[in-house]
């Protein structure tokens, strides 16, 4: 499976400002994806990281939020824009691994974010 | 739609003792996959296991076994004499074999075994 590196790890934030989480993967993966995981929930699918294109979002979730960045086939990163404390979650990247393993999802480490 | 249901929110055993955790999935898909993933209270996602829906054959590995039965639309889980270290919590999920790569989680067991 790849190993996928996110960054940072924690943080807290204050109201009002932006934080970026990076997502680097240690091989080329086609399908890059960040979820949130707000505390005690369940996973949601934020978007998929298109490589060189505009993000695909889901439902309730929109690009002026959570900017997403995906230069290569190796690295991402989501912005949490404007964060509230209903932002504070674990945001975690995921990749559909690489060959020979794929369709399967693997994630990072997860980025603690508590807003205050 | 597809859905996942887990209905446990939390189980609580005592160590060594063995411990079933339930998944119920609904999908209107003919292939598709089956996932379970542990995490820890340090936050990761741990891939532990993907079914195909083709393929009903059970699965065991170590301490921990599968049991997939597509006439109840069921994948539950178990983990044979329970370690603290088991300790998490466990998502199941499902995805269409192809055509979209969303997957769809359930909403988690809380395993606590106690010393």
């Amino acid at each position: 499976s790849a190993v996928i590196s996110q960054k940072p790890s924690r943080d807290i934030c204050q109201r009002g400002t932006s934080l970026t989480i990076q997502c680097q993967v240690d091989s080329q993966v086609t399908m890059m994806f960040w979820y949130r995981q707000q505390p005690g929930q369940s996973l949601t699918l934020i978007a998929t990281a298109n490589q060189g294109s505009e993000a695909t979002y889901e439902s309730g979730f929109v690009i002026d939020k959570f900017p997403i960045s995906r230069p290569n086939l190796t690295f991402s990163t989501l912005t949490v824009s404007n964060m509230s404390p209903e932002d504070s979650s674990i945001y975690l990247c995921s990749v559909d691994g690489a060959l020979p393993s794929g369709n399967t999802i693997y994630f990072g480490e997860g980025s603690w974010l508590t807003v205050v | 739609a597809q859905k996942v249901t887990q209905a446990q929110t939390e189980i609580s055993v005592v160590e060594k003792e063995d411990v079933t955790l339930d998944c119920v999935y609904e999908t209107r898909d003919t292939t598709y996959y089956l996932f379970w993933y542990k995490q820890p209270p340090s936050g990761e996602l741990v891939f532990l296991i993907r079914r195909n829906s083709f393929d009903e054959q059970n699965e065991i590995s170590g301490r921990y076994s599968w049991n997939f039965q597509k006439s109840t639309s069921s994948f539950n889980f178990t983990i044979t004499a329970s370690q603290v270290v088991d300790s998490a919590v466990y998502f199941c999920a499902l995805r269409a074999a192809s055509g979209t790569y969303k997957y769809i989680f359930g909403t988690g067991t809380r395993l606590k075994v106690l010393a």
